[in-house]
């Protein structure tokens, strides 16, 4: 079963602009983490954020999590045409076993 | 570093036939994964091994499904018999120990007709 539900399923913009992901999930988790997803390099890990953390950046990623809310977002700025791919939250909770969301389909435009 | 291998790359069987996946993690990783993902979903954890025992199996169809990872090192996962729905990318991953980030080799595609 799928965990997390991140919005929007879809997400068009202009080269430059922000574009922000949010993920919703169920259950406590230990972690949340992001992965990227495109037909050339595969599934790859963006960023670990640890339950007792509020925050975190990687280059031009930067990760809330609200554990209350249960819910985390993914804002990447200054988009790049390279960014297209899927993004998909994945939760870590017991056994750290990681469950993934269905996935937003972000397209960057130049 | 040499990233999570995986072969084949793509595959076609008709259902009810068998097949099998081969997977070689990032050396010194202890945890092994195998996802099946379905085209428009995320991935689906079908087996965790931690060094070469079985630490989480819930979602692997187990009348049809089988992995193993003998020697801790490299796997296999195979399907007897296939069935239509089990047309999807089968993706391997590695990591340290459980928790910690995954490397996710290319994946295999499986189309069952």
């Amino acid at each position: 079963s799928q965990q997390g539900e991140e919005d929007p399923q879809a997400l068009s913009i202009q080269e430059g602009e922000n574009a922000t992901m949010n993920c919703s999930y169920k259950t406590s988790i230990n972690n949340l983490q992001w992965y990227r997803q495109n037909s050339g390099r595969g599934l790859v890990h963006l960023i670990l954020i640890r339950s007792n953390e509020r925050e975190k950046h990687s280059g031009r990623l930067r990760v809330t999590l609200d554990t209350s809310k249960k819910s985390s977002s993914l804002l990447i700025t200054a988009s790049r045409a390279a960014d297209t791919a899927s993004y998909f939250c994945a939760t870590g909770g017991g056994g750290n076993k990681l469950t993934f969301g269905t996935g937003t389909q972000l397209k960057v435009e130049l | 570093e040499a990233g999570v291998a995986q072969s084949p790359r793509y595959k076609i069987i008709e259902k009810r036939q068998s097949v099998a996946f081969w997977c070689n993690p990032i050396s010194g990783h202890a945890t092994l994964y195998w996802y099946q993902q379905i085209l428009g979903q995320g991935p689906k954890l079908l087996i965790q091994f931690q060094n070469n025992g079985v630490v989480d199996d819930s979602q692997l169809p187990k009348d049809r499904f089988s992995a193993e990872r003998l020697k801790g090192v490299d796997s296999t996962l195979k399907i007897q018999p296939a069935k239509l729905e089990d047309s999807a990318v089968y993706l391997c991953a590695s990591s340290l120990s459980p928790g910690n980030e995954q490397y996710f080799g290319p994946g295999t595609r499986l189309t069952v007709t």
